[in-house]
């Protein structure tokens, strides 16, 4: 257990409004990350964060934006929500703090259906 | 960019038969490699991870992975599967600059039946 929290865990929501899922970690790991996950695409890297207000974008990162306002917390907001943007939506966090390759644990994900 | 295929979507196999899982990646520097499972309706847990030295690693529940640096190959291996190993299984790979962040295969599922 990597001590990863993600809420809502199950959420339907119409199409055009916003939502807003978070992760929460319980010790001071530096990388946070928003996955998703699609049939026939594996899990693809939406953002990324490396400290309190520092993100980056991933693969794929149109219509989403997260923030991270203190260490343990890292929010995914989906500001007006579409059909596409169905899926199940992993946290992860990076348990290192050197180089890369540093492994990355999973949170229990969030499922989100946009109706 | 880095890419990952597994050419392996759907495996189905009869219980105690062997297991190879093909993932092959195209980044041509130091890497680091994961697979990870996914249990019907869990999350991701890691099984095995290879860094550097030995390229043959054993991860959790008896599988195995080989890292083969000619043919970017980091294929899965269980001599006899079990019934609960039926899951979804992902490769996963870590380079320099990817800001530690993976990059993962489309997945395979793997369905053994008893």
């Amino acid at each position: 257990d990597a001590g990863i929290t993600q809420s809502p865990r199950h959420k339907v929501t119409e199409t055009g409004t916003p939502v807003t899922l978070r992760c929460h970690q319980t010790e001071n790991h530096r990388y946070m990350y928003w996955y998703r996950q699609d049939p026939g695409h594996g899990l693809r890297l939406i953002h990324y964060s490396y400290g309190v207000k520092d993100t980056d974008k991933g693969e794929v990162s149109d219509g989403y934006s997260v923030s991270r306002s203190k260490t343990e917390d890292f929010l995914l907001t989906l500001e007006s929500a579409t059909s596409s943007q169905t899926s199940v939506y992993f946290c992860a966090i990076n348990l290192g703090t050197g180089a890369p390759g540093n492994t990355i644990y999973f949170g229990e994900g969030s499922w989100l259906t946009v109706v | 960019a880095q890419s990952v295929s597994q050419h392996n979507h759907h495996v189905i196999l009869s219980e105690a038969a062997s297991l190879e899982l093909g993932c092959n990646y195209s980044y041509g520097g130091t890497v680091n490699l994961f697979w990870y499972v996914q249990y019907p309706g869990q999350h991701l847990q890691l099984l095995l991870k290879y860094f550097s030295g030995d390229p043959l690693v054993k991860g959790i529940k008896g599988f195995e992975a080989e890292f083969i640096k000619s043919k970017f190959s980091f294929n899965l291996r269980k001599p006899s599967v079990q019934w609960s190993d039926t899951a979804e299984y992902f490769c996963a790979v870590n380079g320099p600059g990817s800001a530690r962040q993976l990059t993962f295969g489309s997945g395979t599922q793997l369905t053994v039946l008893p």
